[in-house]
């Protein structure tokens, strides 16, 4: 298993550009999420999902889209980077919910930089 | 506002000492607790679940304890390693809709 995937590993925007984080997880899980961390700063929770077609807002969503067409993918957009969204985003995926059985496993990163 | 608050914001202790790392949390109510460990670069990977009933929980070196009526957890690390070095991260999780709080982090750092 190779777990939670996350592609590109590091990128660096333009301000205005579009782009898309791409996160692939293997375990087959229904649940999926993609978190911003910003330094010194707990995980923010940008949007997730609970299963393919089903997609909502966390708590940043602002700037970002996503969707869920398969339950392995859920890809991240930016449709005009702004320097604000300069940070290492992060997407997880779990079997349920945040409930103590479920643990949330994490990709390793895309460090994204908007200039 | 539900918080979780860390402290301290960083550590640096000698290889093989013991550690302690705290959390207090506003989070009402509370579902569950978590401590994750990120190395650089990294995404987090969890060390320990605790419920509300559950004071102690152990993973290898690696020890939390949960206070539910003060609101408060601990990690202890014994006989800390140059592979603990990494950013100590407390999750608390609201009952109800399962919403994850993350705090900033405790940056330990294991020097020779």
């Amino acid at each position: 298993n190779a777990g939670v995937t996350q592609t590109p590993k590091f990128r660096i925007l333009k301000i205005g550009q579009s782009m898309t984080l791409q996160c692939t997880q293997d375990m087959n899980h229904n649940y999926m999420y993609w978190y911003r961390q910003d330094p010194g700063m707990g995980l923010k929770l940008i949007y997730y999902s609970v299963g393919a077609g089903i997609t909502d807002k966390g708590e940043v969503p602002n700037g970002y889209n996503v969707s869920r067409s398969t339950t392995e993918d859920f890809p991240l957009r930016l449709e005009l980077a702004a320097p604000s969204q300069t940070s290492v985003y992060f997407c997880a995926s779990s079997y349920s919910t945040g409930g103590p059985t479920y643990e949330q496993y994490f990709g390793p990163g895309t460090r994204l930089t908007v200039t | 506002k539900n918080q979780v608050e860390q402290s301290p914001q960083s550590l640096i202790i000698l290889e093989g000492k013991n550690c302690t790392l705290q959390c207090n949390y506003t989070v009402s109510p509370f579902s569950n607790l978590r401590w994750y460990k990120q190395d650089t670069g990294r995404g987090p990977v969890s060390l320990t679940i605790m419920t509300f009933s559950e004071n102690t929980k152990s993973n290898g070196r690696y020890t939390a304890t949960l206070d539910a009526d003060t609101k408060q957890s601990s990690l202890h690390i014994t006989a800390s390693q140059l592979s603990d070095s990494a950013s100590y991260i407390c999750v608390v999780i609201l009952f109800g809709n399962e919403k994850l709080t993350f705090g900033t982090g405790t940056r330990l750092t294991i020097i020779p």
